[in-house]
């Protein structure tokens, strides 16, 4: 079955460690996304991807990093940078001219 | 600045009635509009509209585009308990890239 995948589901941290979140699909889309979601905000852009070995900032890039290096990966590392790292994190997919985006299940990261 | 403006942010209502979420845009070079349902995890997907003044439709669910006015409708009517979630709308652009722009969503309750 094709789809998105997102691993952990849970992640607890301690604050000052970096931390990184696994998104993989097998759905052959072109671009990838980085998404915050916080209690009763939307979706937040933190990076995204068109084609592999490129990718721009979002809104809220400071205190990431990601890498591109195959079609099927898109990692996030949450640094110790970030103040507020505390989140559900998703992950979503696209085809590079088309509207629809699949999303993964999520990571919810706690850093205590 | 892109923006995206849902309302009402929340929404109690009993089964059998009829809804309407609504969702107005300022962005520039706007591609597409698209509707998404969050139950618990990852939004899945709904509807996107390039069009202004065709509804699209899937069961109860109903979506129109207004490009003049820059709003987007979601109407269900016949509501059940089921469909109690968190109804988001993203917006499209482009600018040399594709990115899109999410409201903050609109959160529905229908009780029994």
């Amino acid at each position: 079955d094709g789809g998105i995948t997102q691993s952990p589901k849970y992640l607890f941290r301690k604050e000052g460690q970096n931390v990184t979140l696994s998104c993989e699909q097998n759905l052959n889309h072109d671009a990838m996304y980085w998404y915050r979601q916080d209690p009763g905000q939307g979706l937040r852009l933190i990076y995204y991807s068109q084609i592999v070995n490129d990718f721009q900032k979002g809104d809220i890039a400071e205190g990431y990093s990601v890498s591109r290096e195959k079609k099927e990966s898109f990692p996030l590392t949450v640094t110790s940078a970030q103040k507020n790292p505390t989140a559900f994190y998703l992950c979503a997919s696209s085809k590079r001219t088309s509207g629809e985006q699949y999303f993964g299940p999520g990571t919810r990261l706690t850093v205590t | 600045e892109d923006k995206v403006v849902q309302s009402p942010l929340s929404l109690v209502v009993h089964e059998g009635d009829t809804v309407t979420l609504n969702c107005s845009y300022e962005v520039t070079n706007f591609r597409s509009l698209l509707w998404y349902k969050q139950e618990k995890k990852a939004p899945t997907f709904l509807f996107m509209l390039t069009s202004s003044g065709i509804e699209k439709k899937s069961g109860r669910l109903s979506s129109i585009l207004d490009k003049k006015e820059l709003f987007s409708i979601l109407n269900i009517t016949a509501t059940q308990t089921g469909d109690s979630a968190v109804y988001l709308c993203a917006v499209e652009a482009t600018s040399g890239t594709y990115k899109y722009i999410f409201g903050t969503g609109t959160r529905l309750k229908v009780l029994a």
